[in-house]
């Protein structure tokens, strides 16, 4: 099973907004509603940031949000700040292809 | 508050074996699917493996499949993950994760901490 496809890096100004694009294939991020965003700290645990595509668990705030069209899902951080800096991970179901989870390389995104 | 606490890590020789352990606490622990994450250094995220609440169904990445196995004990909600034939690629901090909801695991809503495995000679 391969990893999906992340850009390694991205950035934003504190206040802008910045995607990050997260690609897959049928048999994962475009066959299945169940794409989740991850963030970690360097040396922390990571932390999921949306489920199901674009659901937020409680406490995460709204500023970040999830799509997905066809074989490609987005996260989305709107009104960046300094905490946001962080890498950024996506995941897919994989149903039956291992009745697991797949993840993306990872994204850091850097706060200017 | 949901805790998983790993312990187990540390330096092993390639084709050694080593046994991590997850102990769970703040949530019924019998009602999650269960999964090991691991990270190498400075890489990404790599699902290893998930368990059922009962323990009846189990899953492998293909890389640790004939090598790893994962198990539970419900009664002292406790995760293990028992890695025979180890590789210089297994080298990573192993998380404990809980998935999220009751059926097979999509997404991870808890995390530990990650506990150490180091395969060299």
């Amino acid at each position: 099973q391969s990893a999906l496809t992340q850009p390694p890096s991205a950035s934003g100004s504190p206040g802008q907004s910045v995607t990050i694009s997260c690609t897959g294939t049928s048999s994962d991020v475009g066959g299945y509603n169940y794409v989740s965003w991850y963030q970690q700290h360097p040396g922390k645990a990571p932390k999921l940031m949306i489920y199901e595509v674009s659901k937020r668990p409680s406490g995460v705030p709204d500023r970040f949000s999830g799509s997905k069209s066809g074989n490609t899902a987005s996260l989305t951080v709107s009104g960046l700040q300094v905490e946001d800096e962080a890498d950024y991970y996506c995941s897919s179901y994989a149903g039956s292809n291992n009745w697991g989870v797949v993840f993306g390389g990872g994204t850091k995104l850097t706060v200017l | 508050e949901v805790q998983l606490v790993e312990s187990g890590g540390g330096l092993v020789q390639p084709g050694g074996s080593l046994r991590l352990s997850c102990a769970a606490s703040g949530f019924t622990f019998s009602s999650y699917w269960m999964s090991w994450v691991r990270q190498a250094p400075g890489k990404g995220l790599e699902w290893v493996a998930n368990i059922k609440q009962d323990g009846s169904e189990k899953y492998y990445v293909d890389s640790v499949k004939g090598r790893f196995t994962i198990s539970r004990d419900n009664a002292k909600n406790s995760l293990y993950l028992q890695m025979n034939s180890l590789r210089a690629e297994d080298t990573a901090v192993y998380y404990c994760a809980r998935g999220r909801g009751s059926t097979v695991t999509k997404s991870f809503d808890s995390w530990g901490q990650g506990t150490l495995v180091t395969v060299s000679s």
